[in-house]
């Protein structure tokens, strides 16, 4: 069965402007959690989504946002770039919302922002 | 609230040589506990993971942990390393909000 992807692998944006990542899980997960990973600051979880609503939140700036589709696929926003927002965005699909359940992750989107 | 502290960010060790990568929690409520290996340019990917019963806890390509509660730790072990474990290794906690926090990790390097 196929994996976690993500799309797109590799973008370059400009400081100020958006930028959308997409997430599709594994078939049949209903759970989709993104992460922010630098090497500064390591992983840092960003949200989680569950049957289309948010159910977890990190500690991040409004600029970040997203959002679950029916199909369980998610994607992020996040608004006005920084350059300190260059990082590997990784999400990760995980069968049900519960703390013991193994998260599959993406290859990740590496966003640099010049 | 949880977290984890992964002592060391980078363990460099020769091949066939015992590996150990140190994680220790924090937890209000009890933790499940995860280890996964990043390749480079590479997602994670699960090497083991504790949830309840036993403490000993054997993962993929040789890896093992064990919880130990006394100590609030969870060591990452593998008696011979090998050329392909070079990677990054996180240590990760997820408790009752099932958000799961990650470690700094550890960048294991192996020498021939």
């Amino acid at each position: 069965k196929a994996g976690v992807t993500q799309t797109p692998r590799y973008l370059i944006k400009t400081r100020g402007q958006q930028v959308t990542l997409s997430c599709s899980p594994i078939s049949g997960h209903r759970s989709v959690s993104w992460y922010q990973q630098t090497p500064g600051q390591g992983l840092q979880f960003l949200f989680e989504y569950f049957s289309e609503t948010q159910r977890n939140k990190g500690n991040f700036p409004g600029r970040f946002s997203g959002r679950q589709f029916s199909n369980s696929r998610s994607e992020m926003n996040v608004s006005t770039l920084e350059l300190g927002d260059s990082a590997l965005y990784l999400c990760a699909s995980s069968l049900a919302l519960v703390p013991n359940t193994e998260a599959f992750f993406g290859q990740g989107t590496r966003l640099t922002v010049v | 609230a949880q977290s984890v502290t992964q002592l060391g960010s980078h363990v460099s060790v020769s091949e066939g040589a015992l590996v150990l990568l140190r994680c220790n929690y924090s937890s209000s409520v009890p933790p499940y506990l995860f280890w996964y290996v990043q390749y480079p340019n590479q997602g994670l990917q699960l090497l083991l993971k504790y949830t309840t019963g036993a403490t000993l806890v054997k993962g993929i390509n040789g890896f093992e942990a064990e919880f130990k509660k006394s100590e609030t730790s969870f060591h990452l072990t593998k008696p011979s390393a090998h050329m392909s474990d070079a990677a990054e290794y996180f240590c990760a906690v997820s408790g009752g909000n099932n958000d799961m926090r990650f470690g700094a990790g550890t960048r294991l390097t192996v020498k021939p």
